[in-house]
């Protein structure tokens, strides 16, 4: 157990709808990670946060937003959603700005 | 841009042999270097980095990787592989700048031990 927590393990939803995914990060971490693993991308690198501002942007749609709340936790919002967005979202955590990351169980996004 | 290439799909060996997954990286800058483990429906592990230092640093489970800077590589080793050990290993870079969050992962190499 790595300690960042995600909600929900799983999620299946209709194309064109909006869904928010939730990352606790592990105690103690400011930095929380998003990224996209599919079959045919491999892992994708989102965006990152660090207490609370964006730190880094990497191929985050327009149609994705995300935000890290004071208390450190941080939601991915994916709207107007495409079958092709199906893949696993993980977040992770990391004490500082850099430095090794931990992720979470994921959350198995299936659009149908 | 950085970047990071895995150049193996997949790695097999017997249990037992020693192991060596590739891994090499293009940064500007100084890198910091890492390397994960996935097992299936599972999401990534820590196993080492490098950021300074030793060019010989020791992570989990008894790997070990070899930064060398004139390669610009960073080989995860193992000199005794366990059947345990077959699981997705991805490596992955990032460095000390303005956008130092921005981590790039290879595309994953899947090791195979067999018995």
């Amino acid at each position: 157990d790595s300690g960042v927590t995600q909600t929900p393990k799983h999620l299946i939803t209709a194309t064109g709808q909006r869904v928010t995914l939730r990352c606790s990060p592990r105690s103690g971490d400011l930095s929380v990670y998003w990224y996209q693993q599919s079959l045919d991308q491999g892992l994708q690198f989102l965006i990152q946060y660090y207490n609370g501002e964006e730190r880094a942007k990497g191929n985050i749609l327009e149609r994705f937003s995300a935000q890290q709340f004071p208390d450190l936790h941080s939601e991915l919002n994916l709207s107007s959603l495409e079958l092709g967005d199906s893949a696993l979202y993980f977040c992770a955590s990391s004490v500082g700005p850099v430095g090794e990351q931990y992720f979470g169980p994921g959350t198995r996004l299936t659009v149908t | 841009a950085q970047s990071v290439a895995q150049p193996e799909d997949q790695v097999n060996v017997a249990e037992g042999n020693p192991l060596t997954v590739k891994c090499t990286y293009s940064v500007s800058g100084n890198p910091y270097l890492f390397w994960y483990v996935q097992y299936p429906n599972r999401g990534l592990q820590f196993l080492l980095k490098y950021i300074t230092g030793d060019n010989l640093v020791k992570g989990s489970y008894g790997f070990e990787a070899e930064f060398n800077k004139s390669q610009t590589s960073f080989h995860l080793k193992k000199p005794s592989a366990l059947v345990s050990d077959s699981a997705l290993y991805f490596c992955a870079v990032s460095t000390a700048n303005t956008n130092a969050g921005k981590s790039t992962f290879g595309d994953g190499t899947t090791l195979t031990v067999k018995p």
